[in-house]
């Protein structure tokens, strides 16, 4: 089955810096990639996803880019702030065109220093 | 338009009772996933019901079940308790059976096991 690793674990910067999260996936049938921003006590919330037909996708100060041939794909967060402080989890599909079946990678932890 | 609700939100239970968890759908949505995230970890996919039929299932073991209802609510049902299976139970309900988009989870149900 699909095995997703995540690095590092956690994360410190200094509000106003950029912060970069790498996940690696091991079966090339995966072809959906999400991101889920979990706070303290919350829900697990999506913050952006990418195809496996596009190599970066850019929303604001998120982007997410994907290397099929490697089998990675990085979470880049720019001009970072106190609230994205949280556990970010990246995930792949468990199989081709099963998007809402997710394997997880196992979280990193984000804090943004003021 | 109603979220993800999950019912117990904590409950504790003894090594080898049975526990049943409940999950009310997001409106609309006729698909609910079940994810167990044990403390410090990425949610863990145990199955997946789409009009009522199981679609999907993950690596655990048959004393974990489900069922999905006409109204698309679902239940997670779990025999035979071990001390492992103290976890967050995660429910998340999307659109489709294979459509690659947003998981909408709930708040979850934390399961002490003694």
């Amino acid at each position: 089955g699909e095995n997703v690793e995540q690095h590092p674990s956690t994360l410190s910067v200094q509000e106003g810096d950029s912060a970069v999260i790498k996940c690696t996936y091991s079966d090339s049938a995966s072809n959906y990639f999400p991101w889920y921003k979990q706070e303290l006590g919350k829900r697990p919330q999506l913050i952006i996803d990418i195809r496996s037909n596009v190599g970066e996708k850019k929303d604001q100060r998120i982007a997410v880019t994907l290397n099929k041939t490697a089998k990675h794909f990085s979470l880049h967060i720019t001009e970072t702030q106190p609230e994205d402080s949280a556990v970010y989890f990246c995930a792949a599909s468990i199989r081709r065109n099963a998007g809402n079946m997710l394997t997880f990678g196992g979280g990193t932890r984000l804090m943004v220093k003021p | 338009e109603t979220g993800v609700t999950q019912s117990p939100t904590h409950l504790i239970k003894t090594r080898g009772q049975q526990v049943t968890l409940r999950c009310s759908s997001q409106s609309g949505h006729n698909t609910v996933s079940w994810y167990q995230q044990a403390l410090g970890q990425g949610p863990q996919f145990i199955f997946q019901y789409y009009r009522e039929e199981e679609n999907g299932r993950g690596n655990f073991p048959p004393r974990f079940s489900g069922l999905q209802f006409p109204n698309y609510s679902s239940e997670l049902n779990v025999n035979a308790l071990e001390l492992d299976d103290s976890a967050l139970y995660l429910c998340a309900s999307s659109w489709g059976r294979t459509e690659h988009g947003e998981l909408f989870f709930g708040e979850g149900s934390r399961l002490t096991v003694l």
